[in-house]
């Protein structure tokens, strides 16, 4: 049983297009999250949601937009997409009050 | 702001080497501190934590300490494998309590037979 699953794990598509990540846990957490990894493998957080409130929306275009029908999935939709998006895309979930987070597997996105 | 900085990397062991990885943070407040480790071609996994000063995490031969007054958290291990091979990141709760995680730019570890 994977806790965290992202899909797809591979994304390929041309500037210009609109395309979704969606995340989904299994793990009873209250809080989900993005994180973006750049070609240099540094990560950093893009949003949080925290029983499908939004909590942390860190300085991200607002072509990005996240959405959370429950609490379990967290989904990343992304328009209009450029070179400079090209990264991996980790989803993680966290409970509320304790301090590790659960991550996924990633999803690579290239634009081309 | 919150910051993590970890030693610049790559890291070229031999197996059964002693391997540390230094790990200094910037931070108000009392954040916990993790070791996360990505394998290649996967995504995070949680290496260790210490959530207070003096907190010692250990998981599969690895260890941190938490040193407050050095503003520490090196990662240590005693002998390390070809299966250690990895990316390590060094990570800490940022002070907003929201569980956004900071991390540093990550060490490459490569290990040879």
């Amino acid at each position: 049983d994977t806790a965290v699953s992202q899909t797809p794990k591979y994304l390929v598509t041309q500037m210009g297009n609109d395309k979704s990540i969606k995340c989904e846990q299994n793990l009873g957490h209250d809080t989900m999250y993005w994180y973006k990894q750049d070609s240099k493998k540094f990560l950093k957080i893009m949003f949080s949601y925290n029983n499908k409130e939004l909590i942390i929306n860190e300085t991200v275009p607002n072509r990005f937009s996240p959405k959370s029908p429950d609490k379990a999935h967290l989904n990343l939709h992304i328009n209009s997409l450029e070179l400079g998006d090209s990264a991996v895309y980790f989803c993680a979930s966290s409970r509320t009050g304790v301090t590790e987070a659960f991550f996924g597997q990633g999803t690579r996105l290239t634009v081309v | 702001g919150d910051s993590v900085t970890q030693m610049e990397g790559p890291v070229t062991l031999s197996e059964e080497a002693f391997l540390t990885i230094n790990c200094t943070y910037t931070a108000t407040g009392y954040p916990s501190l993790f070791w996360y480790v990505q394998y290649p071609g996967e995504g995070l996994q949680l290496l260790l934590k210490a959530t207070k000063a003096d907190d010692k995490g250990s998981n599969k031969g690895f260890e941190a300490t938490y040193r407050k007054e050095t503003t520490s958290f090196h990662l240590e291990k005693g002998s390390v494998q070809v299966s250690d091979s990895a990316v390590y990141f060094c990570a800490l709760t940022g002070s907003s309590n929201t569980g956004k995680l900071i991390f540093g730019q990550g060490t490459t570890l490569q290990v040879k037979p």
